[in-house]
């Protein structure tokens, strides 16, 4: 099985701030990342694909990148609708994995 | 528009089985493959099952024996057949759709297993 190791597993952090997120995966998986938003009693929502893809409808203060084993997601400026928790999922081999979870709060 | 919608969800005694459905519209199910996700109350994402465009399915090792993934190409409907269920399959079950990862997801459905 692939080992997501998703840092920090939680932050806090103020409107307007940079919010990096990291996951690395124990071994290579080409592409085959994701990220995803979810606040409390909702469902995932996903903001990136294939590593540095933005989903449709989201804004471009989400970005994603990385290659190898280390991927990121980044918030250039925080708004208050970003406090949730976020999660990496690697779909390249079987069974898919998420990370852990960061669940950004407000300082 | 994309929807999906699970049911099914419920109060189930451990060693109980119980079928949860997920109606999608707005898009053809046969044509994507299809997963189940669960979250534990309080815990992070779990993949569960997925079933392809010709009907391959996988299993999580902790589901295989246990559950069933399967559709109705005619109903447009994915369902998760579980059986066997104990306490820490306690949890929201998700349908979500496979693109690159999961482009839609249901609202989720609460599986409670407890006597």
């Amino acid at each position: 099985d692939i080992q997501m190791t998703q840092s920090p597993s939680s932050l806090s952090a103020s409107v307007g701030d940079r919010v990096t997120i990291t996951c690395r995966t124990s071994q290579g998986i080409r592409n085959a990342l994701s990220w995803y938003q979810q606040k409390p009693g909702k469902a995932p929502k996903r903001l990136i694909f294939a590593v540095s893809s933005l989903q449709s409808g989201v804004p471009s203060r989400f970005s994603g990148s990385g290659s190898g084993t280390e991927f990121t997601l980044t918030i250039s400026s925080l708004q208050p609708e970003d406090f949730a928790t976020y999660y990496c999922l690697q779909h390249s081999s079987y069974p898919l994995t998420f990370g852990g979870g960061t669940e950004v709060g407000i300082k | 528009e994309v929807q999906l919608v699970e049911s099914g969800g419920g109060l189930v005694q451990p060693g109980g089985s119980l079928r949860l459905s997920c109606a999608a519209s707005g898009f053809t199910l046969n044509n994507y493959w299809m997963h189940w996700v669960r979250q534990a109350p309080g815990k992070g994402l779990v993949w569960v099952s997925e079933i392809h465009s010709d009907g391959n399915t996988v299993y999580a090792d902790s589901m295989k024996g246990r559950f069933t993934i399967s559709r109705d190409n005619a109903k447009n409907t994915l369902f998760l057949q579980m059986s066997s269920l104990r306490a820490d399959d306690t949890a929201t079950y998700y349908c979500a759709r496979s693109t690159n990862g999961f482009d839609y997801w249901g609202q989720g459905a609460l599986v409670t297993v407890s006597s």
